[in-house]
């Protein structure tokens, strides 16, 4: 089975412009996450869906961050307008089921703000 | 609330040493599931290992083991004749019941294993 798709892997954007993040989760899995990952923060979790549900956002650090799940088979992770302090990697996960099941995470994607 | 506290930020250690890689956490919840992550230098996150708070039974896996103690609410994890392939930072993760499905990871502990 394949598992959690990112894409893309890496994204260098200049500050301002927009960057779209993609996220295909293990077929069957009805949650998914998006993590983002600094050295100052650690991983940290920004939103999450059920269903294709948005669940809990709180994690989303601001209204430039937007996140849809049109199917279960596809997420977007949006940052308009991207600036500097975006640059991370972004994680994507995803998992079945009740509490405590394991998240399975994506290879990440490394975007660098300049 | 919920946290978790990797105390150690790296261990440098040589090539069949015993390394323990500690693990505190903190938690008002009686169900609650503790986790732990491989990071490699790939960057990937490799689930390791999940135990739920019922169970207290240390589990070994080939080299890897851990030990739960809610006494003192810890996750220990243990790698036995460490080799270079183990070089990775460790996470340590905790969900709770009431929290639903957010899953809080510590600091992260980075293991340089030399040959």
């Amino acid at each position: 089975d394949a598992g959690v798709i990112q894409s893309p892997r890496h994204e260098v954007t200049e500050m301002g412009q927009e960057v779209t993040l993609r996220c295909k989760p293990i077929s069957g899995h009805d949650y998914l996450f998006w993590y983002r990952q600094t050295m100052m923060r650690g991983l940290e979790l920004l939103i999450y869906f059920n269903n294709n549900v948005p669940i809990d956002d709180s994690g989303m650090p601001e209204d430039r961050f937007s996140a849809k799940m049109p199917n279960a088979s596809f997420s977007t992770l949006k940052i308009q307008p991207s600036e500097p302090r975006d640059s991370a990697v972004y994680f994507c996960a995803s998992t079945l089921g009740a509490l405590g099941e394991t998240q399975y995470f994506g290879p990440g994607t490394r975007l660098l703000v300049l | 609330a919920q946290k978790v506290t990797q105390a150690q930020t790296e261990i440098s250690v040589v090539e069949k040493e015993d390394v323990t890689l500690d693990c505190v956490y903190e938690t008002r919840d009686t169900t609650y599931y503790l986790f732990w992550y491989k990071q490699p230098p790939s960057g990937e996150l490799v689930f390791l290992i999940r135990r739920n708070s019922f169970d207290e039974q240390n589990e070994i896996s080939g080299r890897y083991s851990w030990n739960f103690q809610k006494s003192t609410s810890s996750f220990n994890f243990t790698i036995t004749a460490s080799q270079v392939v183990d070089s990775a930072v460790y996470f340590c993760a905790l969900s709770e019941s009431w929290g639903g499905f957010k899953t809080i990871f510590g600091a992260g502990t980075r293991l340089f294993v030399k040959a």
